[in-house]
């Protein structure tokens, strides 16, 4: 059962614009969730992270956003570059799941020159 | 300083036979976690250590998987009788700490291809 979810597999975006990469989630003990970008034949590399007391956190051209009545987060990254081409996994935890990690299945971002 | 390293970074076996994939985690990290990734799917968590035990194994597939750490650094895991569903990417990942909110550094990954 997929406990976080990403339902776009894919997205492309022009550089210089806004791209917003979505996750939903079933759990509602989530109280921290993540974000990593992964280029191909690396591992992923933590990005940005927010936890449940708040519903933005912001790291430079980073910014994502939690509402959890919806149980949904987004990434915002602005503005796009093309050096931001990469597949993003959202994850999330709770401090009742034995410090386990659930993963979305991730989506492709292509930023176009 | 040297990040999460795995070996070998590609292993490719035929089905049938054992197969052990090595995880050294950056110095100091005391968490541990083997995810798996198979092909167009997300990431699978597989064993978590703390130390050099392992709290949650429920993420193994099937007792022809296991793992272990020892002297709370390097990690093994081995897979038995490798089985064609087995090939996927598997990656390590360390933390500095074992709570729920320490973001995970991970290895480049092991891609298995079992024939």
């Amino acid at each position: 059962d997929q406990q976080v979810k990403q339902n776009s597999p894919s997205l492309s975006v022009q550089e210089g614009r806004i791209s917003i990469l979505n996750c939903d989630y079933t759990n509602s003990m989530f109280d921290y969730f993540l974000w990593y970008k992964k280029y191909p034949a690396e591992g992923p590399t933590f990005l940005i992270s927010i936890s449940s007391i708040k519903d933005k956190n912001e790291d430079g051209r980073f910014t994502v956003f939690l509402n959890k009545s919806a149980k949904h987060l987004s990434l915002h990254i602005v503005p796009s570059q093309p050096g931001d081409s990469a597949v993003y996994f959202c994850a999330a935890s709770a401090s009742n799941t034995g410090n386990q990690f659930y993963f979305g299945t991730g989506t492709s971002l292509t930023v176009i020159p | 300083g040297a990040g999460v390293s795995q070996s070998p970074s590609n292993k490719v076996t035929e089905k049938g036979k054992d197969v052990e994939l090595r995880c050294d985690p950056i110095s100091g990290h005391t968490a541990l976690y083997w995810y798996r990734q198979r092909l167009g799917q997300g990431l699978e968590f597989l064993i978590y250590f703390q130390g050099n035990s392992a709290p949650d194994k429920s993420g193994l597939p099937s007792d022809r998987f296991s793992a272990e750490r020892t002297g709370e650094s390097v990690s093994t895991l081995t897979i038995q009788r490798t089985q064609q569903e087995d090939s996927a990417v598997y990656l390590c990942a360390s933390s500095p700490r074992t709570a729920y909110n320490s973001p995970l550094h991970f290895g480049n990954g092991t891609r298995l291809t079992v024939t």
